[in-house]
């Protein structure tokens, strides 16, 4: 079992639509990093958060350390948030900076 | 700044020929990381530096492939001899510190090897 788990693996949604990513994580952790990777590109940090909640525009990112899950939520999708979601988490112990992935949610809007 | 600038974007060579892809990180991040990206595993950390001291390289493959960084606004990743196996895309990033910050990530080198 991987030690961070994503669902959905692919997602696709019509644009307006109110769109959530889940991440469980079964290890400890620092912190935990939401990243975005559109098709044959770079790989952008959205949020990195350790409690609570973050905004960013229309990107929202949540997480309950007492459940181990974080969620990204995309609020009125348009075709340009088609990417990759990337969950990823800093460990608690050792280095911090040593991040686990887990295997990405394919999102495709379409119009 | 121009972010975590990476070259090669694109690489393609031959088994057996030595690869280098090379990484600048922001100016004043610490914090240096090289990553392989590919569909069956998706992203694995192969080494990180620290103030240019690499860490951590539990994660570099084999024998065939070494890192660098000889100052702290350069880094090199080298794989000599390069296999198939080894095409991948092979991701740069870059930090302040070594807890839980902020990263940013190159654009990546695409690597085909034939």
């Amino acid at each position: 079992k991987n030690e961070v788990e994503q669902s959905p693996q692919n997602l696709t949604a019509q644009e307006g639509e109110f769109i959530t990513i889940n991440c469980s994580y079964s290890v400890g952790i620092s912190a935990l990093h939401w990243l975005q990777q559109h098709p044959g590109g770079g790989i952008v940090s959205l949020f990195m958060l350790s409690s609570g909640k973050k905004k960013h525009g229309r990107l929202i990112a949540t997480i309950n350390i007492q459940e181990k899950h974080s969620s990204l939520h995309i609020t009125a999708s348009h075709p340009r948030d088609s990417a990759v979601y990337i969950c990823a988490v800093s460990p608690i112990t050792g280095t911090a900076s040593k991040l686990t992935f887990g295997t990405g949610t394919r999102l495709q809007v379409t119009l | 700044d121009a972010g975590v600038i990476q070259s090669p974007r694109h690489e393609v060579t031959e088994m057996g020929q030595e690869v280098t892809l090379r990484c600048k990180p922001i100016s004043g991040h610490n914090s240096l990381f090289w990553y392989r990206q590919t569909m069956m595993r998706g992203l694995e950390l192969l080494i990180y530096f620290n103030n240019n001291v690499p860490i951590d390289d539990s994660g570099m493959p084999e024998d065939r492939f070494s890192a660098k960084m000889p100052n702290a606004s350069f880094s090199t990743l080298k794989i000599q001899p390069s296999e198939p196996r080894d095409s991948a895309v092979y991701f740069c990033a870059s930090s302040f510190g070594t807890g839980p910050y902020g990263y940013t990530f190159g654009s990546g080198t695409r690597l085909t090897v034939v």
